[in-house]
């Protein structure tokens, strides 16, 4: 069965420093989020890609974070300088949602826990 | 404003049947969605409605009414590994946001034998 897969699943850095997580969404789906879950809430959305383009980044604070998906196939999120706040879950997820009216729901990868120390 | 409501926790017993709501107020709406979360792994898919009625599917049943912003996860003969968080999820109408999901901050089911 078809999965998205993330690397690494788990982080731990100092703040300041940069981090990179990389996700491979499921082949063919078209768009890929980007999500960041805190201990005890729901995934908020960071970046939603259609394609290599972005659809929707008004929830990433860009002065430390960066995605890209340069060739619509897999992604990688950046965070530099990481700070303490950063703590949480980033799931990655895709969808073969293409703005149509369906009922494609997304199909979420294991995660990548961060921890900044 | 985006708001999902959801109870923190629940608390239920093996084999029981369980109930969880949701409310929500969004800008657009284009669905909804329930998803499960064990701890420490990914969310997974359990269910749609996007039309105002019931959608049943083996133990789990999901209930939506766009009017009253009000949508319910029912779960029968419940089992211990039903012991998870469980996510609305509005999806947003299209426009520059298409297809994304506004996640609730999820209900926390305990089954007890």
């Amino acid at each position: 069965e078809a999965e998205v897969a993330q690397s690494p699943r788990y982080k731990i850095t100092e703040k300041s420093q940069a981090v990179a997580f990389w996700c491979d969404p499921i082949s063919g789906h078209a768009t890929l989020y980007w999500y960041r879950q805190i201990l005890g809430q729901g995934p908020e959305l960071l970046v939603q890609f259609q394609d290599e383009s972005v659809v929707d980044d008004s929830q990433l604070p860009k002065d430390r974070f960066s995605a890209e998906r340069l060739k619509g196939v897999d992604s990688t999120l950046k965070i530099q300088p990481a700070e303490l706040g950063d703590s949480a879950m980033y799931l990655c997820a895709s969808s073969p949602w293409r703005g149509q009216f369906a009922d494609n729901e997304q199909f979420f990868g294991p995660g990548t826990r961060l921890t900044v120390l | 404003g985006q708001n999902i409501d959801q109870p923190t926790e629940m608390t239920a017993t093996e084999g029981a049947i369980v109930q969880i709501n949701c409310t929500y107020q969004t800008s657009g709406f284009n669905g909804l969605f329930w998803y499960q979360q064990h701890a420490g792994e990914a969310p997974t898919f359990l269910s749609y409605n996007v039309l105002d009625g019931l959608e049943e599917k083996g133990r789990f049943s999901s209930f939506l009414s766009r009017s009253k912003g009000y949508s319910y996860l029912l779960l029968k003969e419940l089992q211990m590994k039903d012991s998870a968080s469980y996510l609305c999820a509005v999806r947003d109408s299209y426009g520059g946001s298409q297809g994304n999901l506004i996640f609730g901050k999820g209900t926390k089911l305990s089954v007890k034998p």
